[in-house]
């Protein structure tokens, strides 16, 4: 079955410390993964997805078929990183259950 | 270019009773989705909608179902309601006619049922 998972519901870090928010996938075929994002108080809105291979505020994530998953990166955690992150596989219209950041000064 | 509205924001319903939410998407789009977000669930996928006609749908109950009008704006609707269905919906639009690609969010409908 398709299926995004992220076993993390929250996370915790100081502000300077590296960030990782897992995200495992299971789909047969090419997926198309994401991230999106939910501040406090604001819509859900797309972070960045895989096919561009770009950085989006400090923010990489990379897509590793072999272990199928897609680990949202950033290597210093700022206090206005703490979100919502949801990974997604969108053709599927698929989304993983969340994690919530908590970046502390 | 406006975004993706949704209707009402807040409402409260008791159970066994039905209601509507509405979703006007951003002009242009054509896919409209809907989803149900709770936290204990993250988002559920319900349906997606792509000119008029269903084109996805989720795994909930038959109370829950939905409809596109020529225009894209898209209504669910949910019957005989449970507490359980209390939760924001979140509906979103996108362009293509493959549903791939950035989906823009509403703000979401928060249904309570007492």
């Amino acid at each position: 079955a398709q299926r995004v998972t992220q076993p993390e519901k929250l996370l915790s870090v100081f502000k300077g410390a590296p960030v990782e928010l897992k995200c495992n996938y299971s789909y047969s075929g090419s997926p198309e993964l994401f991230w999106y994002v939910q501040y406090s108080r604001q819509r859900l809105q797309l972070l960045l997805r895989h096919i561009s291979r770009e950085s989006i505020k400090g923010f990489t994530a990379d897509l590793n078929k072999g272990e199928t998953s897609f680990h949202l990166k950033k290597p210093f955690a700022q206090e206005e990183d703490s979100a919502m992150y949801y990974c997604a596989l969108t053709d599927k219209l698929i989304f993983g259950t969340g994690t919530r950041l908590q970046v502390f000064p | 270019k406006a975004g993706v509205t949704q209707t009402p924001r807040y409402l409260i319903k008791t159970r066994g009773q039905q209601v509507t939410l509405s979703c006007s998407p951003i002009s242009g789009h054509r896919s409209v989705s809907w989803y149900q977000q709770t936290p204990g669930q993250g988002l559920q996928f319900l349906f997606e909608y792509f000119s008029e006609t269903q084109r996805n749908k989720g795994n909930f109950p038959g109370r829950f179902s939905g409809r596109q009008f020529s225009n894209s704006r898209s209504e669910m609707n949910v019957s005989t309601l449970e507490l359980g269905d209390s939760a924001l919906y979140l509906c979103a639009s996108t362009f293509r006619g493959v549903v791939t690609g950035e989906l823009f969010f509403g703000e979401g409908s928060r249904l309570t049922v007492l």
